[in-house]
């Protein structure tokens, strides 16, 4: 069976430091990759996703970035991070096909400080 | 602009009894439909979905409605019980998007037992 990884749960940052999450899925291969945020109180935005190595398109405009090193690793990052960065990070993969469910990790939770 | 809204962000109802969480959208280029159930500092997790083609779909206590007309969609959970205490999301998509999914802000639902 499938499963997703995503490290680490918690985080607290000082404004300035960089910022490096990383999301590994197990049992399949080629997956779609995601990366959503949902900030206090608010729904979940889609921030990256990825259908293949070293592909990555960007919903928003923002301080961080994605890479897609490996098949199956995708990381979240910031040179700098702000206060605004603050918010609850979560990976998902999918199948990518035709009406199908994209699937969650535990997400991370990143506060700014 | 919101192309996925829910607009009660809380709901309160007694265990044993209907919970009827809505969901309005916009998009009419979404034909895919879905439903995540996410607890704190928790990754939601998928709980059912819907294709365009349908108007209804059911898996044991819970069924999800469909009405493309007035592009509007509820998930009804029947008999509520105090473990579906939870934030549920409804999500929408486009089916060539892939696993690419717009989420709505959520709504808390809290089932007194």
């Amino acid at each position: 069976s499938q499963t997703i990884h995503q490290w680490p749960a918690t985080l607290v940052q000082p404004v300035g430091s960089p910022l490096s999450l990383e999301c590994t899925v197990e049992g399949t291969s080629n997956p779609n990759l995601y990366w959503y945020r949902q900030a206090a109180g608010r729904g979940l935005q889609l921030l990256f996703y990825s259908v293949g190595i070293g592909q990555i398109s960007s919903e928003v405009p923002q301080n961080l970035s994605a890479s897609r090193p490996q098949d199956r690793q995708f990381i979240l990052s910031s040179k700098k991070l702000l206060l605004s960065d603050s918010g609850f990070y979560l990976c998902a993969w999918g199948t990518g096909g035709w009406n199908t469910e994209a699937f969650f990790g535990q997400g991370t939770r990143l506060t700014v400080v | 602009d919101q192309q996925v809204k829910q607009n009660s962000p809380s709901l309160s109802v007694q265990e044993g009894r209907i919970s009827i969480l809505n969901c309005d959208y916009t998009n009419s280029m979404f034909d895919y439909f879905l439903w995540y159930k996410k607890y704190p500092a928790e990754g939601p997790t998928f709980l059912i979905s819907i294709s365009s083609i349908k108007d209804k779909n059911e898996d044991g206590r819970f069924t999800v409605f469909l009405n493309k007309s007035a592009k509007h969609l509820s998930l009804h959970i029947v008999p509520s019980q105090p473990g579906d205490s939870a934030v549920y999301f409804c999500a929408a998509s486009e089916g060539n998007a892939g696993n690419m999914l717009t989420f709505g802000g959520g709504t808390r639902l809290m089932v007194k037992p």
